[in-house]
């Protein structure tokens, strides 16, 4: 079984700071790891995924991850927070040959952003 | 905008009635997942179709039940409503099944139920 567990429910950055937003996970296969966003009465949208190839993983706005097999870890981080980052962050598993395709979320993180 | 349309955006009822979600996802995607988004529960896998057939099942209730039509739309009805169903209801599609690099699921705006 394949679970996710996202360390902080809420956190808060000024501007102009680093983001980091924590993530671990179990996994019975090898997973594909994804990282979405939901800003307020949105749906989610990918930032991120993580499929079995380089574990330093570029995603959009700026986002990146890395994939620690070693740590069971997929830390998502940002240089230099936007105002306009102030959303939901949510850590997701999938395993690869697991035979479900639905994705597992964490619990998401509220990402508030000071100005 | 993911593509993956859903209606309606919002939906008041009552307890035991029963309700039916519906989506259409993005054009050329066979495969349709549905997701309940809940205060308690988080974001949880319901069911997923692939080309008209049932293919994987998540924590999806027996008073649930989905179905994929042949232009690839979908519903979720969901019967003998309970105030706890309140949720935001997500619909995602994807080209194919599986979780390979190409696979994406992209996501509807949702739908919004209010069970009273």
């Amino acid at each position: 079984a394949q679970s996710v567990t996202q360390l902080d429910s809420h956190v808060s950055v000024s501007e102009g700071t680093p983001v980091l937003l924590r993530c671990n996970y179990s996994s019975s296969y090898s997973p594909s790891l994804f990282w979405y966003v939901q800003h307020p009465n949105k749906g989610l949208q990918l930032l991120l995924k993580y499929t079995s190839a380089a574990t330093l993983v570029k995603g959009i706005n700026g986002f990146e991850a890395e994939f620690k097999k070693s740590e069971t870890s997929f830390h998502l981080t940002k240089p230099s927070a936007h105002m306009s980052d102030a959303a939901e962050y949510f850590c997701v598993v999938s395993e690869a040959g697991g035979g479900a395709d639905g994705l597992t979320f964490g619990k998401g993180t509220h990402l508030i952003i000071q100005p | 905008d993911s593509g993956v349309t859903q209606t309606p955006k919002h939906l008041i009822t009552a307890t035991g009635q029963r309700v039916t979600l519906r989506c259409s996802p993005r054009s050329g995607d066979l495969s349709v997942y549905w997701y309940q988004q809940s205060l308690d529960q988080g974001l949880q896998f319901l069911i997923q179709y692939y080309n008209g057939e049932e293919r994987a099942k998540g924590n999806i209730l027996e008073r649930f039940s989905a179905q994929q039509f042949p232009d690839l739309h979908s519903e979720l009805n969901l019967s003998s409503l309970e105030l706890g169903d309140s949720a935001l209801y997500f619909c995602a599609s994807s080209v194919d099944w599986g979780t390979s690099s190409y696979n994406e699921q992209f996501f509807g705006p949702g739908t919004r139920l209010t069970v009273l």
